[in-house]
């Protein structure tokens, strides 16, 4: 199975800053690789899907890059909604893995 | 508008048996993947099972080849997963999603807002 690591596990940050969160897998998944936000007590949402590209709706303030098992998400100019958990999520084969989550938290 | 609903959570004995439905609209069920993903109290997110939108290919998760099945009844625009022998760790919150794309089986564009299993005796 592919591993999935995620770092930090968890952050804070303040309003207007630019965050970035890694992704790396323990083997390449090419560029199959994508990105979620979930929120408390809520079900998770696409961000970014295919490494760099953004899922309709969401606001052109996150942006991911990457390939191959290394990979990054970037949220530039944070703002109050994006406080949540994210996580990423290889597609390349399965079992389809997960990594195990960045909790953001905005100070 | 795209919409997932499951239901048929609930309490279970270990061992016992369970069917969750995830009734789509807004779409074809036979012209998408689809996936089930859990998540076990305060923790992370757990791929379980998918399948093909015209229902030849399915794959699951090792913890629970053997014990769940994925199934979809394209008539009624709904997605099934039947889960047997259950455990102590089986209980989680399961989401069913769609794939991004009509030939995506990865990436899951729209969640349902999940049904919770518990399995305590």
């Amino acid at each position: 199975d592919i591993q999935m690591t995620q770092s930090p596990s968890s952050l804070s940050a303040s309003i207007g800053d630019r965050v970035t969160i890694t992704c790396r897998a323990s083997q390449s998944v090419r560029t199959y690789l994508n990105w979620y936000q979930q929120k408390p007590g809520k079900a998770p949402n696409l961000l970014i899907w295919t490494t760099s590209n953004l899922h309709s709706g969401v606001p052109s303030r996150f942006s991911g890059s990457g390939s191959g098992t290394d990979f990054t998400l970037t949220i530039t100019s944070l703002q109050p909604e994006d406080s949540a958990t994210y996580y990423c999520q290889q597609s390349y084969t399965t079992p389809i893995t997960f990594g195990q989550g960045t909790r953001l938290e905005i100070k | 508008e795209v919409q997932l609903v499951e239901s048929g959570g609930g309490l279970v004995q270990p061992g016992g048996s369970l069917r969750l439905s995830c009734a789509a609209s807004g779409f074809s069920l036979s012209d998408y993947w689809m996936q089930w993903v859990r998540q076990s109290p305060g923790k992370g997110l757990v791929w379980v099972s998918r399948l093909s939108g015209d229902g030849s290919n399915a794959a699951y998760a090792d913890s629970v080849k053997g014990r769940f099945t994925i199934s979809r009844d394209n008539a009624k625009n709904t997605l099934y997963l039947e889960m047997n022998s259950l455990r102590d760790e089986d209980t989680a919150v399961y989401y069913c999603g769609r794939g991004c794309f009509s030939d995506s089986g990865g990436c899951v564009g729209y969640w349902g807002q999940g049904t919770l299993v518990t399995v305590s005796s």
